[in-house]
């Protein structure tokens, strides 16, 4: 059974540092891997899909990066900004299931 | 990516008593998800829901308490029977899209009271 850790549990930051949000899983054979911002009391967004045979994506500030056989993927926010402020979740897809991490919550004071 | 709502965005219920929710999608797609997010907590799979065929529940949901329907392939719904306070959540919807690799997108969600 795949199982999920995100490291921290909670970041807060002063406007312009860069942030790094650490994911672990345990099971390697992964198809893709998925990190979401979530918004208080709303739904989640998709930021960046990494496939398995890939080692990084890149979307504007934001840059993940995967290492499938460590089990170990990182988001990199850079510049960040008060509107960075949101929970960011992490989910290794085996087939089409995904398996969520507890989420990190990042605050960006201004 | 394709535009996913919900209904209701929120509802109280009293115990006891039963919730469908709608996952309403701009597009066709094959595959819809439900999950739950408990309060504090991070998002677990209810169910796979294709169309023309029974939906596929993960361990620890049954049938009986969590019946979903998938009708087309835009729409589905997941009814929350016989309510209790631990059914107390948000209930998201998510549709896969892509011709590989496939990415999900959820809806809003329905934060869900059961007093």
């Amino acid at each position: 059974k795949q199982e999920v850790t995100q490291i921290p549990a909670a970041l807060s930051v002063p406007e312009g540092e860069n942030l790094v949000l650490n994911c672990s899983f345990t099971d390697s054979a992964i198809y893709n891997l998925q990190w979401f911002r979530q918004d208080p009391g709303k739904g989640l967004t998709s930021l960046l899909l990494i496939q398995s045979s890939q080692r990084e994506q890149t979307s504007g500030r934001l840059n993940a990066s995967l290492d499938k056989s460590s089990g170990r993927s990182t988001l990199y926010i850079a510049a960040s900004q008060p509107g960075d402020s949101a929970t960011y979740l992490c989910a290794p897809a085996t087939g089409n299931k995904l398996t969520f991490g507890g989420g990190t919550r990042v605050l960006v004071k201004p | 990516s394709a535009v996913i709502s919900q209904k209701p965005s929120r509802d109280i219920c009293q115990r006891g008593t039963s919730l469908t929710i709608q996952c309403q999608v701009d597009s066709q797609v094959t595959m819809m998800f439900w999950y739950r997010q408990q309060p504090g907590q991070s998002l677990t799979l209810i169910a796979t829901a294709n169309q023309g065929s029974e939906a596929t529940y993960e361990s620890g949901f049954v049938i009986d308490k969590f019946p979903i329907s998938r009708p087309n392939l835009t729409f589905s719904t997941l009814t929350v029977s016989n309510m209790s306070p631990e059914d107390s959540s948000i209930y998201l919807c998510s549709v896969e899209e892509g011709q590989g690799p496939y990415e999900q997108y959820f809806g809003p969600g329905t934060r869900l009271t059961v007093t």
